[in-house]
């Protein structure tokens, strides 16, 4: 059973810029995290989707930040006029439908911003 | 959000075991007990939880105190894989969902 995948695992933009991250969950999660990590500090969490759903976004940034989970495909984390404040660890975490709820953490993807 | 508080860091000696502190005064009753461990330049992983009894797995070993204000996990026999930062994570009941990172123990072990 693949774990959760996230590409790319690197990624440069100039300021300006945007950035799409993707997520692909564990086979079977139906629930995806997306969490932000800055250099030398622990993760902060940005936002929980179900499939179509976003259940709460209340991490997020109040602008240039979205999230979506299709029916079909990855989970997309997009940040728009990217800044140079911006640049860090982002990871996606999945977990199975009910209660049992731990959670499974991907790669990360590290968005550098010139 | 209950808080967890841990040590900056850590050293053991290869091959000894290794006891990390983890204080969660404010836990409440239906708080889950989660260790991760983050090594570098990866995502964190998942290590072991529980809710009030202690527990085992190939991993580690999860003690938790009778009145469940502090937990300590156990590596019973530490390689220099292990060296990594360790969180804590107070999780609510079942369908909360939010982990609360704090800034972990950073575990360095010597050859």
């Amino acid at each position: 059973n693949a774990g959760v995948m996230q590409n790319p695992r690197h990624l440069v933009r100039r300021r300006g810029q945007e950035a799409r991250l993707r997520c692909s969950p564990m086979k079977g999660h139906s629930h995806v995290y997306w969490y932000r990590q800055l250099p030398e500090e622990g993760l902060k969490f940005m936002v929980y989707l179900q499939k179509e759903n976003i259940i709460d976004e209340s991490g997020m940034p109040k602008e240039r930040f979205s999230a979506e989970f299709p029916k079909e495909g990855p989970s997309i984390l997009r940040i728009q006029q990217v800044v140079r404040g911006d640049s860090a660890a982002y990871f996606c975490a999945s977990s199975p439908p009910g209660t049992e709820d731990t959670q499974y953490f991907g790669p990360g993807t590290r968005l550098t911003v010139l | 959000d209950a808080k967890t508080t841990q040590p900056n860091s850590m050293e053991s000696n290869e091959e000894e075991p290794v006891h990390l502190p983890c204080n969660h005064s404010t836990i409440s009753g239906t708080d889950y007990i989660h260790w991760y461990r983050q090594l570098p330049s990866q995502g964190p992983e998942y290590v072991i939880h529980g809710l009030t009894s202690n527990v085992n797995n190939r991993m580690a070993s999860l003690a938790i105190a009778e009145d469940r204000k502090s937990s300590t996990l156990i590596l019973h026999r530490a390689t220099l894989r292990d060296a990594a930062v360790y969180y804590c994570i107070l999780r609510g009941a079942p369908g909360t969902y939010k982990y609360i990172f704090g800034t972990g123990t950073r575990l360095k072990v010597l050859a």
